[in-house]
């Protein structure tokens, strides 16, 4: 079945740094969404993307979609105390049945100051 | 607040017993989804309802159940509980089905001693 998998799974930046989580799925994806889960929170939805090579940004955060909609990627600039929190990257697979959005086991990012 | 209400918020009991988590979407969701969040295991995809119907199954227990009321509140049932149940359970719902962004609930923390 499908496998979603986030590298790294730990994260530790200095406060101003730059840097990127990835996602893959093992099998074609029909849209892919991303979510912040803050310690002790819930997880919020952040964005999705749909088409090919779709690129969003939001801010200081910017969204990938691969070519092959098989992969994804979340690039945080200038980092901030504010972007601590768990990144979860969430999946369906274009023959799963339509409910199944599967995760990944996340990134959680830790900052220092 | 995202809307979705879990209750309860937190709960202890024994292996074997069996417990009711009750969630109550968003305001005009159809789509109720369950996930299981264990240490280090991420978002486990349980279940998933749409408008009182089950419409996508993943990786739920036999010994769990759930289901959707016609006032689309759904309740999650977990039975013979094993000390590796303790997880945090959480509700998510959407507006329809398969490319809408989840809701989440707060989750109701669930411990088994």
């Amino acid at each position: 079945g499908q496998q979603v998998m986030q590298i790294p799974q730990y994260q530790h930046v200095q406060e101003g740094e730059d840097f990127t989580t990835y996602c893959n799925s093992s099998t074609t994806l029909s849209n892919i969404q991303w979510y912040k889960q803050r310690p002790g929170g819930h997880p919020v939805f952040l964005i999705q993307l749909v088409k090919s090579g779709e690129v969003k940004k939001q801010k200081r955060l910017t969204f990938q979609f691969g070519e092959a909609k098989k992969n994804s990627s979340l690039h945080i600039t200038a980092t901030q105390t504010t972007d601590v929190g768990t990144y979860f990257c969430a999946g369906r697979g274009t023959t799963d049945s339509w409910g199944k959005l599967q995760f990944g086991a996340g990134t959680q990012v830790v900052v220092t100051p | 607040d995202s809307g979705v209400t879990q209750t309860p918020k937190h709960l202890i009991t024994a292996t074997g017993q069996r417990v009711t988590l009750r969630c109550s979407p968003r305001s005009g969701d159809l789509s109720v989804y369950w996930y299981q969040q264990s240490l280090d295991q991420g978002l486990q995809f349980l279940i998933q309802y749409y408008n009182g119907e089950e419409r996508a199954k993943g990786n739920i227990l036999e010994r769990f159940s759930a289901q959707q009321f016609p006032d689309l509140h759904s309740e999650l049932n977990l039975s013979s509980l094993e000390l590796g149940d303790s997880a945090l359970y959480f509700c998510a719902s959407s507006v329809v089905d398969s490319t809408g962004e989840l809701f989440f609930g707060e989750g109701s923390r669930l411990t088994v001693l």
